[in-house]
């Protein structure tokens, strides 16, 4: 399976600011995904990431407020924009793509809170 | 709609006691099954999965889950719970395409002495 580092692994934050979260793959992967797990919640899909292409939405998550990069097959990042208390989550990156027996991997998740 | 349902918000079972979390999914693909595990202010850490095969699987830490086709379940099991068990616990879903995982709710477990 892939290995994903993701960076910051926590921050405070003050609010009106934006935070720009990496992950990177220790080996190409065609998909990446990104989560938000708001406190004591499960995992929300913000979106998905293909390289060379725009990032697909889930409802309720715009790319004006998570814009996301995916400039080759093994990094990905995730910015979150004009940020308000409200954003304070754990945001995760996963791996996927074709054969997934070998993705879903995740990045051990950033810690964010907007003051 | 796809969709995994984990029944129990919370359970409590007593240190050494058997323990057995609840995992129902409703997919349209053939399903690929996972069982994380997320201690308080960590990460997700993965206990076991289930692509195909033998509808057992053993995982890490004393963890094992059955795939139940005819239930749409995929309930994960330990003989005996350690104090280190508690934590939170989530049932998701995937497929051969690699798309994105669904979450259940998930399930917190403490444990009692």
């Amino acid at each position: 399976s892939a290995v994903i580092s993701q960076k910051p692994s926590r921050d405070i934050c003050q609010r009106g600011t934006s935070l720009t979260i990496q992950c990177q793959v220790d080996s190409q992967v065609t998909m990446m995904f990104w989560y938000r797990q708001q406190p004591g919640q499960s995992l929300t899909l913000i979106a998905t990431a293909n390289q060379g292409s725009e990032a697909t939405y889930e409802s309720g998550f715009v790319i004006d407020k998570f814009p996301i990069s995916r400039p080759n097959l093994t990094f990905s990042t995730l910015t979150v924009s004009n940020m308000s208390p409200e954003d304070s989550s754990i945001y995760l990156c996963s791996s996927g793509g074709a054969g997934g027996s070998y993705g879903y991997t995740f990045g051990s998740g950033t810690r964010l809170t907007v003051v | 709609a796809q969709s995994v349902t984990q029944p129990d918000i919370h359970i409590t079972v007593s240190e050494g006691a058997s323990l057995e979390l609840r995992c129902n999914y409703s997919y349209g693909a053939t399903p690929y099954l996972f069982w994380y595990v997320q201690s308080p202010g960590q990460g997700l850490q993965l206990l076991l999965k289930y692509f195909s095969g033998d509808t057992l699987v053993q995982g890490i830490k004393g963890f094992e889950a059955e795939f139940k086709r005819s239930q749409s379940s995929f309930n994960l099991r330990k003989p005996s719970v350690h104090w280190s068990d508690a934590a939170e616990y989530f049932c998701a879903v995937g497929n051969q395409a690699g798309t994105a995982l669904i979450f259940g709710k998930g399930t917190t477990l403490s444990v009692s002495s």
